[in-house]
């Protein structure tokens, strides 16, 4: 079965410090991983994906099969970067996404 | 595009009553889902359609809940009885039903039981 694991539920920034939220999945098959972002009021939203291998608001994630893992990174924190950051995994034809618990990011001045 | 709608936004019910959430998918969206999220955990699938059909609802509690998606358009989650630990927020997603493409989200419904 499918697992993702955010081992922190919050990590806390000073702004321009770089930023590192931990995402590890289990799966069997070959996996398709994304970052999912929700901000203060509004709804969950696609940030990005591993098969785009884009850089979207500074941040990046770098699939790692050997690891598992697909953190995402971003050299300098803003305050609006500030919103709670979930990893998700698509398996099967059908793209059942299952998604981590999520890390809170607060980013301070 | 219009996104995802979902009705109502908040609802409190009395243990034991029936509630029904609505989802409107983004036009042309084959996939529809339907989340759990309990406070300070993630999104948990509880059933997947695509177009009319179940793909999975192998996390859905069927004794209690029950989902339908007629002409594969709208969807209708149910809760009958509900129970406190069914309090949590109840999100539907959609999707173009292609692989690897993105998930569109509702607001979601809060549904507090008391």
């Amino acid at each position: 079965a499918q697992r993702v694991t955010q081992p922190e539920k919050l990590l806390s920034v000073f702004k321009g410090a770089p930023v590192e939220l931990k995402c590890n999945y289990s799966y069997s098959g070959s996996p398709e991983l994304f970052w999912y972002v929700q901000y203060s009021r509004q709804r969950l939203q696609l940030l990005l994906r591993h098969i785009s291998r884009e850089s979207i608001k500074g941040f990046t994630a770098d699939l790692n099969k050997g690891e598992t893992s697909f953190h995402l990174k971003k050299p300098f924190a803003q305050e609006e970067d500030s919103a709670m950051y979930y990893c998700a995994l698509a398996t099967g034809t059908a793209s059942k996404l299952t998604f981590g618990t999520g890390t809170r990011l607060q980013v301070t001045l | 595009e219009a996104g995802v709608a979902q009705s109502p936004r908040y609802k409190i019910i009395e243990k034991r009553q029936s509630v029904a959430f609505w989802c409107n998918p983004i036009s042309g969206h084959a996939t529809l889902y339907w989340y759990q999220q309990i406070l300070g955990q993630g999104p948990k699938l509880l059933i997947q359609f695509q177009n009319n059909g179940v793909v999975d609802d192998s996390q859905l509690p069927k004794d209690r809940f029950s989902a339908e998606r007629l002409k594969g358009v709208d969807s209708t989650l149910k809760i009958q009885p509900a129970k406190l630990e069914d309090s949590a927020v109840y999100l539907c997603a959609s999707s173009s039903g292609q692989w690897n493409t993105e998930a569109f989200f509702g607001q979601g419904t809060r549904l507090t039981v008391v």
